[in-house]
């Protein structure tokens, strides 16, 4: 087991285009979670899943971001028509689910940057 | 909505001293989990300590300790004996208990530590 992996690693694209990240959870962990971390703050949650099923969604996760987990294993997180405030670190992370403390590891992120 | 604030955005130890790292959060719910993440530059982010609010016994991992106000709704972290490689931001988060159906982590806005040799 390697961890919970992202890719890209990092992407520069130029507003107006479309953009697409992958997450791969730890293997038997049925929970997986994206937030987004701009400069100097803590990662804001932006949408949650429980195998295939979106769970909850975040306020921040406006019309032009959305996210699929269609065989309940990895997760894309695509932005449409990106924004320059659109200009994070995308964190995913994931969790086993079934306990109360429910720990969640953390990926290493896609950093984004928007031209 | 739950906040959670952390009032020092940086903080400085001397190897092999102890420092305490600060965080406040707002909350109506009488049960949650409270945790400390640390997130080295450039690395990813990992839990470094857990603590139940209806556990009133202060959660201890090795040279990491908090200390549990829970009326005072204050959560702060204790590293004792700092090493370099304790150098990172560090980030207290609050999570709602199961059956509310919330997963989320709900972040403060983190504490540069440096530790200086």
């Amino acid at each position: 087991d390697t961890g919970v992996s992202q890719d890209p690693r990092h992407k520069i694209t130029k507003r107006g285009q479309n953009v697409t990240f992958r997450c791969d959870p730890i293997s038997e962990h049925n929970r997986l979670y994206w937030y987004r971390q701009t400069l100097g703050q803590g990662p804001e949650f932006l949408t949650y899943f429980q195998n295939e099923a979106q769970l909850e969604k975040s306020r921040l996760l406006s019309d032009r971001f959305s996210a699929e987990r269609p065989k309940g294993s990895f997760s894309t997180l695509e932005i449409q028509r990106t924004e320059q405030g659109d200009s994070a670190m995308y964190l995913c992370a994931s969790s086993l689910g079934g306990t109360a403390g429910d720990e969640q590891y953390f990926g290493p992120g896609t950093r984004l940057t928007v031209t | 909505a739950q906040t959670v604030t952390q009032s020092q955005p940086e903080m400085s130890v001397q190897e092999a001293e102890t420092v305490t790292l600060s965080c406040t959060y707002d909350t109506s719910e009488s049960d949650y989990y409270l945790f400390w993440y640390k997130q080295p530059p450039s690395r990813q982010m990992i839990l470094v300590i857990r603590q139940e609010a209806y556990k009133q016994q202060n959660a201890t991992e090795n040279r990491f300790s908090v200390n549990f106000q829970k009326a005072a709704k204050s959560f702060s972290l204790k590293i004792s004996d700092s090493q370099l490689g304790d150098a990172a931001m560090y980030f207290c988060a609050y999570r709602s208990p199961p059956e509310q159906g919330a997963q989320k982590l709900v972040f403060g806005q983190g504490t540069r530590l440096t530790i200086n040799p």
